[in-house]
């Protein structure tokens, strides 16, 4: 079975800093999603980027990178310029291409932006 | 338009109810979702369903049921409330082929037990 780790339940960045969240998984499947969804204190789940294992080159959203290394399976977040309204939960999931098994998510990284 | 949206947003029941949490998605996707968010914040898959298969967390009681009248709507049925299921339980759509295949969710419905 999958699963994905992410090793910092913690971060905290000062605002217009970087800051780069980790997440590894272990798969044995060649045809996979990994996403990074965001959760701010309003509970909504808000998808930040998505990356398909079959493209080698990394996804990018405005400040929002991944560094994708397949072979060592990690799916790390970078997020550039960091605002206050980045301050959320983020939680790396991974899910597996066809199928409907939906969604296998890490433990989460509480993120703090410092003023 | 709210792509998916579940009702009631927070759910207040005592022990040994038996409640409903309604989920439509408009986004015209081919598969559901529940998922639990547990107290710790982690978020675990409870069922997932398309017009072919319902798959189950073999971890989730069977006091739990998901019910399809149709595509856009799947919700779950819970009997004999316990206070472990105290939590956040998320619906969820997605496309299970194409290109795009992250899930859209709900907001949400906080289920307290006492």
């Amino acid at each position: 079975a999958q699963t994905v780790t992410q090793s910092q339940p913690e971060m905290s960045v000062q605002e217009a800093e970087t800051v780069t969240l980790s997440c590894t998984y272990d798969t044995s499947e060649s045809d996979y999603y990994l996403f990074w969804y965001k959760q701010p204190p309003s509970r909504q789940m808000i998808l930040v980027i998505r990356q398909e294992a079959y493209k080698q080159q990394n996804a990018t959203e405005n400040r929002f990178s991944v560094n994708f290394q397949k072979a060592a399976k990690s799916f790390s977040l970078k997020i550039s310029d960091s605002q206050l309204g980045d301050a959320a939960m983020y939680f790396c999931a991974y899910r597996r291409g066809g199928g409907a098994d939906g969604l296998t998510f890490g433990k989460g990284t509480h993120l703090i932006i410092q003023p | 338009d709210t792509a998916v949206s579940q009702t009631p947003k927070y759910l207040v029941t005592q022990m040994g109810n038996d409640k409903s949490i309604k989920c439509e998605q408009n986004l015209g996707h081919d598969t559901m979702y529940w998922y639990k968010q547990d107290s710790k914040k982690f978020l675990k898959i409870m069922f997932s369903y398309n017009n072919k298969e319902l798959i189950i967390n073999e971890t989730v009681p069977n006091r739990f049921s998901p019910k399809s009248p149709d595509k856009a709507h799947l919700n779950l049925h819970i009997n004999s409330l316990e206070l472990g299921d105290s939590a956040v339980y998320f619906c969820a759509s997605s496309q299970e082929q194409g290109i795009r295949a992250e899930a859209f969710f709900g907001q949400g419905t906080r289920l307290t037990v006492v």
